[in-house]
Formats: structure tokens, C-alpha cells, sequence
């Protein structure tokens, strides 16, 4: 079955480091890939999402490019902030049977001033 | 834009009474589910559905029930609550068609806690 596998954290670092946080896929076909981001005491949002191999998923800052020869969609950040301390999910779904989405374990971040 | 609401926020119970989570879209999305995450662990599926009156089984459903009466909402009922169901609870929805690229979005969560 499909899988996504991200580094374990936590992850700390320093304000203006650059982050990459690693992600990593099983598909049996070709899935949408998805960051999604969650804020102590919130629920999951929307970060970046690509959809097809060798697009660039970008917002905030991070970015991310759907890299099908190594199953990979890596995030990235050059310049992290306290604020975007949080836990970071990887994510990927496979059309149309869009119950199938599969998160990774997540991976907390934590900048520190 | 209300998205997925979902209610209580917060809610004790005791061992052995049963209570709703009440969750509504107004995205007119077909797709729906109910995920829980347990201090620092990822998301387990509990329940999804695919449109109006068709649930399934996700990852972890014991102890739980769903049903699926309007496009719009979602509840999920605890039945006989036990302390191993203390954890917080997301409802999600998507729109599944022929495209790809759906993406999936979340309530804020319930925090709920079984004494």
C-alpha cells in the first residue's frame, strides 16, 4: 500500500537557519503530494501542495518540488523563524479515490530566538 | 468562510458514557473523515465517507460509530468511552472527483478527555 516517511524529530534551530525536513513516498500510482503544518493547539492546514513530478510546491517561504525518480518532496526553508516552530506533516493522496490520503508521522520543528 | 466546523471543543467525559462529536462542511465536499492524534503521534484514520449514506472503516474504528444522513455533516458518536480514547479529534473533508490534486482540509479539533 501507499506510505510517506519523514525524518524523525525534533528538529531545533537556530533563527535564519535553513531547514529541510525529508519526505519520502510508496505509491502504487501517480499521487498529488501534499506539507500540511499544525500550530501548537490547532488543527492541520495546507503549507504546499504539487501535483504532478517536478512541479514546485511554494508558500510562506518553504518550498518543496515533487521529485518522482527518487519518490521524494523534500521541504525547505532558507531563512526559518520562530514563528514556523510547529509540527510539519508530509503528506500524499492518489486521485479520484480521494479517501485515500496518507499522512506521514509529522516532524517538529522548534526555532529558536 | 466556515470550512469544517466541528463541536465541542473541549469535553471531559467519564468511563462508560457516550457522547457526539459534531462535525459540518459547507464546501459541498463528497469526502469526509474523522482522524484522531494522540500526544505527539501523527493522524490515524478513524472513519470515512464517501458521500451521503456510505461510511467505512478507517485504521482504529473500534469504539466508534459514524453516520452520513446530509452532504454536510459528519458525527462521530463515542460509545461506552474509555480512557484509551482520550486524544484529539479532527474532522477533514475533501472533494474526490477526476482531477488530482484534492486537497484536504481540517476543523480545529476537539480535545477530548475519558476519566
Amino acid at each position: 500500500g501507499n506510505s510517506v516517511t519523514q525524518m524523525e524529530g525534533p528538529v531545533t534551530l537556530s533563527e535564519e537557519a535553513f531547514l529541510t525536513i525529508n519526505c519520502t513516498y510508496t505509491a502504487t500510482g501517480y499521487p498529488s503530494l501534499f506539507w500540511y503544518v499544525q500550530y501548537p493547539g490547532e488543527g492541520l492546514q495546507l503549507l504546499l501542495k504539487a501535483t504532478k513530478a517536478d512541479d514546485k510546491g511554494s508558500n510562506k517561504g518553504f518550498e518543496a518540488t515533487y521529485r518522482k525518480e527518487t519518490t521524494s518532496f523534500h521541504l525547505e526553508k532558507g531563512s526559518v523563524q520562530v514563528s514556523d516552530s510547529a509540527v510539519y506533516f508530509c503528506a500524499l493522496s492518489e486521485a479520484p479515490r480521494g479517501q485515500n490520503f496518507v499522512f506521514g508521522p509529522g516532524t517538529r520543528l522548534s526555532v529558536l530566538p | 468562510n466556515a470550512g469544517v466546523t466541528q463541536t465541542p471543543k473541549f469535553r471531559i467525559l467519564k468511563i462508560g458514557q457516550s457522547m457526539t462529536l459534531q462535525c459540518a462542511q459547507d464546501m459541498n465536499h463528497n469526502y469526509m473523515y474523522w482522524y484522531r492524534q494522540d500526544p505527539g503521534m501523527g493522524l490515524k484514520l478513524i472513519y470515512y465517507s464517501v458521500g451521503a449514506g456510505i461510511t467505512d472503516k478507517g485504521e482504529v474504528p473500534n469504539g466508534y460509530n459514524v453516520s452520513r444522513s446530509t452532504t454536510e455533516d459528519f458525527p462521530l458518536r463515542l460509545e461506552l468511552a474509555a480512557p484509551s480514547q482520550t486524544s484529539v479529534y479532527f474532522c477533514a473533508s475533501s472533494y474526490s472527483g477526476q482531477l488530482s490534486g484534492n486537497t484536504i482540509y481540517f476543523g480545529e479539533g476537539s480535545w477530548l478527555t475519558v476519566v
